[in-house]
This record gives structure tokens, sequence and C-alpha cells, in this order.
């Protein structure tokens, strides 16, 4: 397994314009995590996945974002009509939690960073 | 008041001595603790969990929690200039299995 997977690495896209990422978690975590980083402050939770049900959306999450995770594996996060507000990274992680399980420590990908000019 | 909190820094440490690094919480719900390392233009990667009162030892690494208190530390033990990065406190709320909280983190820098 290589991994959490984000694609792409870098978007820059002009305001107003539609974007999508993408992210392949390690294949035998049943949780997915979408976090948003921007300079100097710490990551900041958007949305979380157990298997392909989402589970709860932050209220960071504008109507302008969606994400979703057909059959549990890979996730996608859109953001539709970007605004400049919207650079930063974006941070997609995934874990194994089950029932008895509290070490559910993150794996995180590398990040999609988005520009918006 | 922010639900978790670090003091930004930097903290400058010379190599070789304890970086001591600390971190508050808000809810005194939170059940599972965790340190993260970030290295500029990186993502994070774990470093630590702690889950119980006390000391968790790993390597040059010690996580210290104090429930009572809403407190979590962080010490590196003879710290090199390759441990110089942001370290991000994460806590959960409420119970153990909800999403990770982050707080801003701290930026470390250990002179050679």
């Amino acid at each position: 397994d290589t991994g959490v997977s984000q694609n792409p690495r870098h978007k820059i896209t002009k305001r107003g314009q539609n974007v999508t990422f993408r992210c392949d978690p390690i294949s035998e975590h049943n949780r997915l995590y979408w976090y948003r980083q921007t300079l100097g402050q710490g990551p900041e939770f958007l949305t979380y996945f157990q298997n392909e049900a989402q589970l709860e959306k932050s209220r960071l999450l504008s109507d302008r974002f969606s994400a979703e995770r057909p059959k549990g594996s890979f996730s996608t996060l859109e953001i539709q009509r970007t605004e400049q507000g919207d650079s930063a990274m974006y941070l997609c992680a995934s874990s194994l939690v089950g029932r008895t399980s509290s070490n559910y420590g993150y794996t995180f990908g590398s990040g999609t960073r988005l520009t918006v000019v | 008041q922010k639900e978790v909190e670090q003091n930004s820094g930097p903290l400058s440490v010379p190599e070789g001595a304890i970086a001591s690094l600390n971190c508050t919480y808000s809810d005194r719900g939170s059940q599972s603790f965790f340190w993260y390392r970030q290295y500029s233009g990186k993502s994070p990667e774990l470093i630590m969990s702690i889950y119980s009162n006390g000391d968790k030892e790993d390597g040059r690494f010690t996580a210290q929690l104090n429930k009572a208190s809403q407190y979590v530390s962080l010490l590196i033990r003879d710290s090199q200039p390759s441990d110089s990065a942001t370290y991000l406190c994460a806590v959960t709320r409420r119970s153990g299995n909800t999403p990770l909280v982050f707080g801003k983190g701290t930026r470390l820098s250990v002179i050679a």
C-alpha cells in the first residue's frame, strides 16, 4: 500500500470556476477525512466519511462545497464558484476505526494546494 | 475560547537540549490526544498518541497528559536540527472516535 494519495498536487483556478479534488485512502481504512489548512494555521475539519456514509460536515463547509465517497473507496471534494478565500491546502486523511479500537491516528495525504486567482 | 490552544512560537532551543511543547484544550470530554509533526510544505505526520493521564515515552519523545488540568505536552529530548518543524496538538471531541480538532501548531527551531 502506498499510503493516502491525493490528486492533483497543485491547482490554480480563476475565481468563479469549479474544482474537484480526489483522495484515495489506505485500502484497509474505513474512515476518510477532509481538512483545510491555511498558512500559519492548523488543519480545520471539513467533513468525514465512514465507509460511504458522510457522518459529519463542518459549518465551514458552505453549500459551495460537496464531498462524496461512492462505494466507500476514494473520495472527491468539489468546490463550486471558487472564491479567493478558498485558497488553501486541502488535506485528506484516513484511519481505521473499530468498535473496540481507540487508536486511530490519521495518515495524511500530501495535500492539494489550491490557488484561486 | 479556542478548542485547542498552542503557543505559535517560534520556540528556539540549542541542539541537544530538551524542547517542551504545550497544549491546552477546552472540552473536558476529550479522550484521545495526538501530536503531529509538520515540516514546511509537507503534510502532518503522527508522532505520538496518548489516552491516559501520565507520561508515555517513545524514543526521544515523551507525551504527558493531565486531564484534570486539560493539558497535554510533548517533550523532545536531545533535540536535533532535523526536529525543526511545526508541532500540532490534536484532540478528539467528546467520545474517542470523533474527528480530530487541531491547534495552530508550535514552530520549533533547533539551533546547531
